[in-house]
């Protein structure tokens, strides 16, 4: 079955710190891999997403993530962080063919200014 | 373009009581989804449509949840009766999918549901 774990529930940075939020998976095939943020009381914005091909993936606002197969794992980064990326932050993965998206528990996200 | 709109933003009711949440996906987009996200957690599909057919309800409690999409356009989400533990925020979702490859789902701002 397919699963998502973040393993970080709180991360505090400060404000132009680099920011690195772990996403690991577990699926049988290759994956379809998202980052969604969500600002309080907001919907889900979709940061970037890896569907094959490039596993360095560029994303809006500034962010990155890597898909490592070996490691299953698809963690993002930003080399800057800013007051306003203060979020929560859900990993999530898509089966190929069925459109399911599982997501994880999410990654509060704190900046310090 | 406009996004997914859901209404109403916020609701309270009583326990017992029925509820109806609407969604409006993007046009052209002929996937919906309904999630729930209950405090501190991610989103859980409740139900997928492909047009106007329901081909993922596995998730939907279907002793007190409901769902139509008409017309394979709009779709409401109904309660009946609102249990305590109901609360959360119910979020429609929509994605334009095809055989060949995923999309994302684009999400809408979701529906906060307090049963008091």
């Amino acid at each position: 079955a397919q699963s998502v774990t973040q393993p970080d529930i709180h991360i505090t940075v400060s404000e132009g710190a680099s920011l690195e939020l772990r996403c690991n998976y577990s699926y049988g095939a290759t994956p379809y891999l998202f980052w969604y943020v969500q600002s309080p009381g907001q919907g889900l914005q979709l940061l970037l997403k890896y569907f094959s091909g490039d596993t360095l993936v560029q994303g809006i606002k500034g962010f990155e993530a890597e898909f490592k197969r070996s490691q299953s794992s698809f963690n993002l980064r930003k080399p800057s962080v800013h007051w306003s990326d203060a979020a929560e932050y859900f990993c999530a993965v898509g089966a190929s063919g069925t459109y399911k998206y599982i997501f994880g528990t999410g990654t509060r996200l704190k900046v310090l200014a | 373009e406009a996004g997914v709109v859901q209404s109403p933003r916020y609701k309270i009711i009583e326990k017992k009581q029925p509820v109806a949440f609407w969604c409006n996906p993007i046009s052209g987009h002929n996937t919906l989804y309904w999630y729930r996200q209950n405090l501190g957690q991610g989103p859980e599909l409740l139900i997928r449509y492909e047009n106007e057919e329901a081909v993922d309800d596995s998730q939907l409690p279907k002793d007190r949840f409901s769902a139509e999409r008409l017309k394979g356009v709009d779709s409401t989400l109904k309660i009946q009766p609102a249990e305590l533990g109901d609360s959360a925020v119910y979020l429609c979702a929509s994605s334009s999918t095809s055989r060949r490859q995923n999309t994302e789902a684009f999400f809408g701002q979701g529906t906060r549901l307090t049963v008091v």
